[in-house]
């Protein structure tokens, strides 16, 4: 099956810190999401992106799908950033098996 | 519009036991998925829908089994719990087929197997 890669794997900034996220995936994709899953376990779609860019306030996420790999920009990061990001990609013609990367745990300190 | 909504939000069985987790959405989604998550990791497909009337398989199926009982709702059933399946689960849905297809979390049903 498609394999999806996220790095880092654990991230820690201090308040007003940039950060970018990463996605590797192994094989084409039909589409590709960016989830933010909270503290409290809330899973919260941030982008719907199997190529090019989209912007949404302090985030903004590129995804370029000919060299398998896609991007997420954090701005002047807060606390409410915190908690762990995923990737998740469905193969191409195959239109419901979302295949999730492990994920990038951020933590935002004061 | 109270999105997707999961029960129960938690739940304790012992080894054999069987249960049912219930799932509805209400945006008059076509599919609908089931989701666990185990700790460290990402969400692995168990089962989806992408209508009405029909199931597949996903990632990790062993052990479950589901039912599509309406456009609305979708259900996953243990029939003899194992240790293995404590994890939480996500019941997710979407638009498949519309013009975007974000999928929408319940907020999850923490199941643990003793």
């Amino acid at each position: 099956g498609i394999q999806v890669e996220q790095s880092p794997p654990d991230l820690i900034l201090q308040e007003g810190a940039n950060s970018t996220l990463r996605c590797n995936f192994s094989d084409s994709v039909n589409n590709l999401q960016w989830f933010h899953q909270n503290p409290w376990g809330q899973l919260i779609n941030l982008f719907y992106i199997p190529s090019g860019t989209k912007q949404n306030g302090r985030l903004s996420a590129t995804t370029v799908a000919t060299e398998r790999y896609s991007l997420l920009y954090i701005s002047s990061s807060q606390t409410t950033d915190s908690g762990v990001y995923f990737c998740a990609v469905e193969k191409e013609y195959n239109n419901n098996d979302m295949r999730f990367g492990a994920g990038t745990r951020l933590t935002v300190k004061p | 519009n109270a999105g997707v909504t999961q029960t129960p939000k938690f739940q304790v069985l012992k080894t054999g036991q069987s249960m049912t987790l219930q799932c509805a959405q209400d945006m008059n989604h076509n599919s609908m998925y089931w989701y666990r998550q185990d700790p460290g990791m990402g969400l692995r497909l168990i089962y989806y829908s992408a209508s009405e009337g029909t199931t597949d398989k996903g990632e990790v199926p062993n052990g479950y089994n589901v039912s599509r009982l309406n456009k609305r709702e979708f259900s996953l059933r243990l029939e003899s719990a194992a240790p293995s399946q404590t994890s939480v689960y996500f019941c997710a849905s979407s638009d498949l087929g519309g013009p975007t297809t974000e999928q929408y979390f319940g907020p999850g049903t923490r199941l643990t197997v003793t």
